[in-house]
């Protein structure tokens, strides 16, 4: 399967702890994607990278959180001094810069304890 | 932020046709129409997109109005794996193509 992976796909820590996630997109998408869902809500964008440059950040992602993309291939997602309003699904996506249509992961489900 | 309105739920009955309705009358010229299905603890799923034309794919088609300010995404004929939350989501494919999403529509299949 070449679809996006993410891992872990569950995670449960103590409030204050750092966290780590990644996410391989589609070999040769240059474009990756992070967005955060809560329950019963829609996802919500946090930040995207084309190639290794993160071009644009969500007003969201908090100073707790960093995103990077180092050779422009795999992602990490980090979370530090983690907090209980943390806990979501953490969603990774990638695309082709010249295509509109983002494939997502499965998914990391973060709970804060 | 691009924004639409969707029903928060809808039923239809196993093999019939769903029209799943969607708003979205702050769009702008260069926004694409997204619809995206999304599974209980699972990423969404690609479905369909557009811009002013109708389209048509093996999963569904998506009707666009004239003005651009609603779309229809169409289920031929819903059977029991269709029943998902599903998201019309617009983008602008001029920036970094980011998707904004609503709260979705959930999708009940009745046997």
């Amino acid at each position: 399967d070449t679809g996006v992976s993410q891992n872990p796909r569950h995670k449960i820590t103590k409030r204050g702890q750092n966290v780590t996630f990644r996410c391989d997109p589609i070999s040769e998408h240059n474009r990756l994607y992070w967005y955060r869902q809560t329950l019963g809500q829609g996802p919500e964008f946090l930040t995207y990278f084309q190639n290794e440059a993160q071009l644009e950040k969500s007003r969201l992602l908090s100073d707790r959180f960093s995103a990077e993309r180092p050779k422009g291939s795999f992602s990490t997602l980090e979370i530090q001094r983690t907090e209980q309003g943390d806990s979501a699904m953490y969603l990774c996506a990638s695309s082709l810069a010249q295509q509109e249509t983002q494939y997502f992961g499965p998914g990391t489900r973060l709970l804060v304890l | 932020d691009a924004k639409t309105t969707q029903p928060n739920s809808m039923e239809s009955n196993e093999e019939e046709p769903v029209h799943l309705p969607c708003n979205h009358s702050t769009i702008s010229g260069t926004d694409y129409i997204h619809w995206y299905r999304q599974l209980p603890s699972q990423g969404p799923e690609y479905v369909i997109h557009g811009l002013t034309s109708n389209v048509n794919n093996r999963m569904a088609s998506l009707a666009i109005a004239e003005d651009r300010k609603s779309s229809t995404l169409i289920l031929h004929r819903a059977t029991l794996r269709d029943a998902a939350v599903y998201y019309c989501i617009l983008s602008q494919s001029n920036t970094g193509n980011q998707f904004y999403f609503g709260t979705g529509t959930s999708l009940t299949v009745i046997p």
